[in-house]
């Protein structure tokens, strides 16, 4: 079935450091990815989305390319900020169901100043 | 930043009671999703409208859980008689249309005594 995979946390940086989190997904149909992000006591916010395959998103600092071949969507930033510790959760939305989103588990960062 | 409106934030309910949480999508957006997320932070999706019309929901939905978007009302899921394993944070998320970005709200956060 549709699945997607993504680093495990909690993943501890230094300010000034690099981020990548793996994800990876299953599905025999045709997906968009997504990045979301979740603060403390909020709902998730959209980070950015890739529907088309070798394609990337980006957005504050983030970016992630969608390798169709590699069934993968890292998401990497430079450098992380001490307000950049969330939890990151992949998800896969699919072309010709109803619209709804599978997530991964979600991967805590958490960046020390 | 999401301008989808849940209420309440908060709800404690004791053991078959009811519990109803009600959403206001973002003004436009005639597609509504209903996400459950648990402790763990795993997503399950139980819902999803386009303007009143059920677009798929789960098992779970069906048996004990009811939702519905009235036009020119708040959507809102209720569950009939709330168990302990309910206890989560109901996510309501709206998008353009089914295949869009969705834009989550805060959540609403089920105890069930």
């Amino acid at each position: 079935g549709d699945s997607v995979t993504q680093t495990e946390g909690p993943v501890t940086l230094s300010e000034g450091t690099s981020l990548t989190v793996n994800c990876s997904y299953e599905t025999k149909q045709y997906p968009t990815l997504f990045w979301y992000v979740q603060y403390p006591g909020e709902g998730p916010q959209l980070l950015f989305k890739v529907p088309k395959a070798n394609e990337k998103g980006s957005n504050r600092g983030f970016e992630a390319t969608y390798n169709k071949e590699a069934t993968s969507f890292h998401l990497q930033k430079a450098s992380v900020q001490e307000s950049d510790s969330a939890v990151y959760y992949c998800a896969l939305g699919i072309t010709g169901n109803t619209g709804k989103l599978i997530f991964g588990l979600g991967t805590t960062l958490q960046v020390q100043p | 930043n999401s301008k989808v409106i849940q209420t309440p934030r908060y709800l404690v309910k004791g053991q078959g009671q009811k519990a109803k949480m009600r959403c206001i999508p973002e003004k436009g957006h005639p597609v509504v999703f209903w996400y459950q997320q648990n402790k763990n932070n795993e997503f399950k999706f139980l819902i999803n409208f386009q303007n009143q019309e059920v677009l798929q929901q789960i098992d779970m939905t069906e048996k004990r859980f009811s939702a519905e978007c009235p036009s020119n009302s708040p959507c809102s899921l209720e569950i009939q008689s709330s168990e302990a394993g309910d206890s989560a944070l109901y996510l309501c998320a709206s998008s353009l249309d089914r295949y869009a970005e969705q834009f989550f709200g805060p959540g609403t956060r089920l105890t069930v005594l």
